[in-house]
Formats: C-alpha cells, sequence, structure tokens
C-alpha cells in the first residue's frame, strides 16, 4: 500500500527567509505523480506544485520548488523568499499514474511565518 | 468565484437529525470525491464518482450515503451520526481519461461539521 510520511508537524520560518518542508513516501509503483498542497484558514486546499516521477527535472513555480529523489522515494517542497501569505497547512499527495482515483495524502506540516 | 462549491460552510447536528451536504463544481470535471478531514490524521477518501458512477467506496459507515445526480453536481447524506464523525469535508473534482491522468484534485472549502 501507498504511504505518504511528513515527519514534521510544525515548521516556521523569517519573512523572506528559504524553508524546505520534507515529504517521503513508500511505494512499488515505477510511475507515479506527486503533488504539494497548500490549505490556509480559509479552508480550501489549493496545488502548489505537481511532479511527475518519470520526468529528472525538479519541478518549480516560482517561489515554490521541489528536490525529487526519487531512488530515495523524497518529495520536499522548498519555499524561497517566504512570505506572511505563506503561512498554512502544507499537504504532501502521491497518486498513481495508472487509472486510479486514489490520492495519497501526508498528516501535514503547518508553517508559521514570522514576520 | 471559486472552481468547487461546498455548502454550508458549517453545520451543527444532533445524532438524531439527517442533513445533507452539497457539492457543485464547475470546471467541466468527470470525476468527483468526498474527503474526511481530521486533525493530525491523512485525509480520508470516502467515495469517488466516475461519469456519475460511483467508483469507490473505502469502507464508509453506511450512515454516510452519496449521490451524484450529474457529473457537476455530488451530495453527501447524513443520518444517526456519532461524535467521532466530526470533522471537515471536502469535496474535490478532476478530470480522469482513460489510461493515465495526472489531473490534480481541485478542492471547495469544506464543510465543517459538528455532531452533538
Amino acid at each position: 500500500a501507498q504511504t505518504v510520511t511528513q515527519s514534521q508537524p510544525e515548521m516556521s520560518v523569517q519573512e523572506a527567509e528559504t524553508v524546505t518542508l520534507s515529504c517521503t513516501y513508500d511505494t512499488s509503483e515505477s510511475d507515479y505523480y506527486l503533488f504539494w498542497y497548500k490549505q490556509p484558514p480559509s479552508r480550501q486546499m489549493i496545488l502548489v506544485i505537481r511532479q511527475e516521477a518519470y520526468k529528472q527535472q525538479n519541478a518549480t513555480e516560482n517561489r515554490f520548488s521541489v528536490n525529487f529523489q526519487k531512488a530515495a522515494k523524497s518529495f520536499s517542497l522548498k519555499i524561497s523568499d517566504s512570505q506572511l501569505g505563506d503561512a498554512a497547512m502544507y499537504f504532501c499527495a502521491y497518486r498513481r499514474r495508472k487509472t486510479g482515483n486514489q490520492f495519497y495524502f501526508g498528516t501535514g506540516t503547518s508553517l508559521t511565518v514570522i514576520p | 468565484e471559486t472552481g468547487v462549491t461546498q455548502t454550508p460552510r458549517h453545520l451543527v447536528m444532533g445524532m438524531t437529525n439527517k442533513k445533507s451536504l452539497k457539492c457543485e463544481q464547475h470546471l467541466g470535471h468527470n470525476a468527483m470525491y468526498w474527503y474526511k478531514q481530521s486533525a493530525k490524521k491523512p485525509l480520508e477518501l470516502m467515495f469517488v464518482y466516475n461519469f456519475k458512477e460511483q467508483t469507490e467506496n473505502n469502507s464508509v459507515p453506511s450512515r454516510f450515503s452519496p449521490e451524484c445526480p450529474n457529473s457537476s453536481h455530488l451530495f453527501l447524506h447524513l443520518h444517526t451520526l456519532q461524535p467521532e464523525d466530526s470533522a471537515l469535508y471536502l469535496c474535490a473534482s478532476s478530470q480522469v481519461s482513460e489510461g493515465t491522468s495526472n489531473s490534480p484534485l481541485h478542492f471547495g472549502n469544506g464543510t465543517r461539521l459538528t455532531v452533538t
């Protein structure tokens, strides 16, 4: 069974600094997708970034980038130049590439941004 | 306007009540989901509908009853709930294609349910 582990329940970062949130996953599949979602106090889960396992290049979206280590089954999220609006819960998620609607989520990391 | 709309935003109900949660998506997606979010737990998938047909039901108690009248609307009917059912219930949609799909989930704002 696929599992997703986020070992950091809480993290904090100074405004304008960089923070890295960790995520590891367990799977026997070779082809899959990985996602980071952000859930602010408004509660709506918003897609931050996605990575396709068959792509070696790490995905980047503006200030957000990932460090995808396929052999280590690691998928960390780096937030550069942190802003107050980045404060939220962040969830890592996994999905098989083959048909199937199951997304597997981690327990989340609560990020605090200190002014 | 968000692509996925959920109502109500908050719901308090007694254990003997019957209520329904509503979800509507405006994204033209063909799959809709109900998730349960409890503190310090991973999101739990409850139900999935592909093309209006239920494709997954992850051992959810029968006191939760889903309904998907069309590809844009999804309901979760609730009756005789327990206090441990108190949680945030999230609706999501995605586009599923034959074979493979990297379509992410698009979520609504959720319904905060409290069972007294």
